[in-house]
Parts: structure tokens; C-alpha cells; sequence
């Protein structure tokens, strides 16, 4: 079965610093990396997408990809009080159907 | 929500009622989905259609139906609501014609089942 984990937190920033969120996957074969944040009681929001070929920044944000050791990691700098919420890492594998981890809930504290 | 409209936003029904519950997209995506969203267990896909009339069963998809006669309307149908099946349910729609395929998600609807 294909798996994606995550650690469902809670983790704690200081306001500025980096928060790094980590995910696992168990398909050595996936090829699409996403994350997704999500605020209290509402709906996914798409951030930030990589695929295996390499990492990718955007503004404050980057996620990477570690194949050999099949985690990906979404790196916030400048960590704001907006970035708390749970973020949502999701790996396709190999089809258009994606798998979600169940989420890293991140608060950053003023 | 880039198009694409859960309703009813909010439900409350009894044990053993049928219920439907319906996603709109108007950004003529062909690939919906419908996943629910539960404390621990995060997002599961239930049903999912590559376009009209062609369904297929997700991971948790016992007692649960869907139907998708237009491609812009998928309908997700618990046949016989059980209090297992209270859950935020998420419509989610892509594109595999474009460059990548991520998700858009709906609004949610959260069912209550008593």
C-alpha cells in the first residue's frame, strides 16, 4: 500500500525563524510532490509542487527532495503568524490520484 | 475556490437516510474526485471520475456511491448514512492536460449523521 506519513505535530516556531516540515513516502517510484496548506475549517490550499528532478523555491517557501531517503521537506523562512495551520503533504504515485499524509499542524508564536 | 461549488455546506441527517451531496466545477477540469477529512486520518480518497460515466472506487469507498452524468457535476451518495460517516467531505478537481496536475479543492461540506 502506498503510504505517506507525516508528524502531526504540533510544531512550535518563534515568529521569524525557520520552520521546516518533513513527509516520508514509501514508493520509491513516486514522481509528484505537493503541499497543501490548510487553515482552521477550511479547504486545501496548493503552496508549493516539485517533481522528482529537482527542488523548487517560491518566495519564502522551498521544498526539497531527498529520493535516496524518500522524504520531501517544505522549508518556511521568515516564519509568520499567517503560516499557522496544518500543511498537507501529498505524493502521486505514478498516476493522477494523489495520497495525502494526514498533516503537520504548525503554529508560529508572536 | 477556482470554480468549483460543495453543496450543501452543512447536513445534519439520521441514521440510515440517504443523502447526496453534490460538486460543481465550471473550470472544465475532466478529473474529479471526492475525499473525506477525518481527525488522524487525513484526506482519503472515497470515489474518483476521469469524465463522464467513468467512475472508479477509491480507498474508502463501502457505502458510499457517485454519479457523473455532466462533465462539470460529480454527486457522491451515501446509500444508508451511518454515524462512521460523519466527516468534512472535500470535492477536489485537476487537469492532466496541463503542466501539473495538483488539486483544487472545494469549500467541503460537513455531514452529521445522529
Amino acid at each position: 500500500q502506498k503510504e505517506v506519513e507525516q508528524n502531526s505535530g504540533p510544531l512550535s516556531v518563534p515568529e521569524g525563524a525557520i520552520a521546516s516540515l518533513n513527509c516520508t513516502y514509501s514508493d520509491r517510484g513516486s514522481q509528484s510532490f505537493f503541499w497543501y496548506r490548510q487553515y482552521s475549517g477550511k479547504s486545501p490550499e496548493l503552496i508549493m509542487f516539485i517533481y522528482s528532478n529537482g527542488d523548487k523555491e517560491d518566495g519564502r517557501f522551498t521544498a526539497q527532495l531527498n529520493k535516496a531517503s524518500q522524504y520531501v521537506s517544505l522549508l518556511i523562512r521568515d516564519s509568520q503568524p499567517s503560516d499557522s495551520a496544518t500543511y498537507l503533504c501529498a505524493v502521486s504515485f505514478g498516476n493522477e490520484k494523489l495520497t495525502f499524509g494526514t498533516g503537520t499542524r504548525l503554529t508560529i508564536i508572536p | 475556490d477556482a470554480g468549483i461549488t460543495q453543496s450543501p455546506r452543512h447536513k445534519v441527517t439520521e441514521t440510515g437516510t440517504p443523502v447526496t451531496l453534490r460538486c460543481h466545477q465550471t473550470e472544465n477540469h475532466r478529473y474529479m474526485y471526492w475525499y473525506r477529512q477525518d481527525p488522524g486520518h487525513g484526506l482519503r480518497l472515497i470515489h474518483y471520475s476521469y469524465g463522464v460515466k467513468d467512475t472508479d472506487k477509491g480507498e474508502v469507498s463501502d457505502g458510499y456511491s457517485v454519479s457523473r452524468s455532466k462533465t462539470e457535476d460529480f454527486l457522491l451518495t451515501l446509500e444508508s448514512a451511518t454515524s462512521s460517516q460523519t466527516s468534512v467531505y472535500f470535492c477536489a478537481i485537476s487537469d492532466p492536460s496541463r503542466a501539473f496536475y495538483g488539486y483544487t479543492f472545494g469549500s467541503g461540506t460537513r455531514l452529521t449523521v445522529v
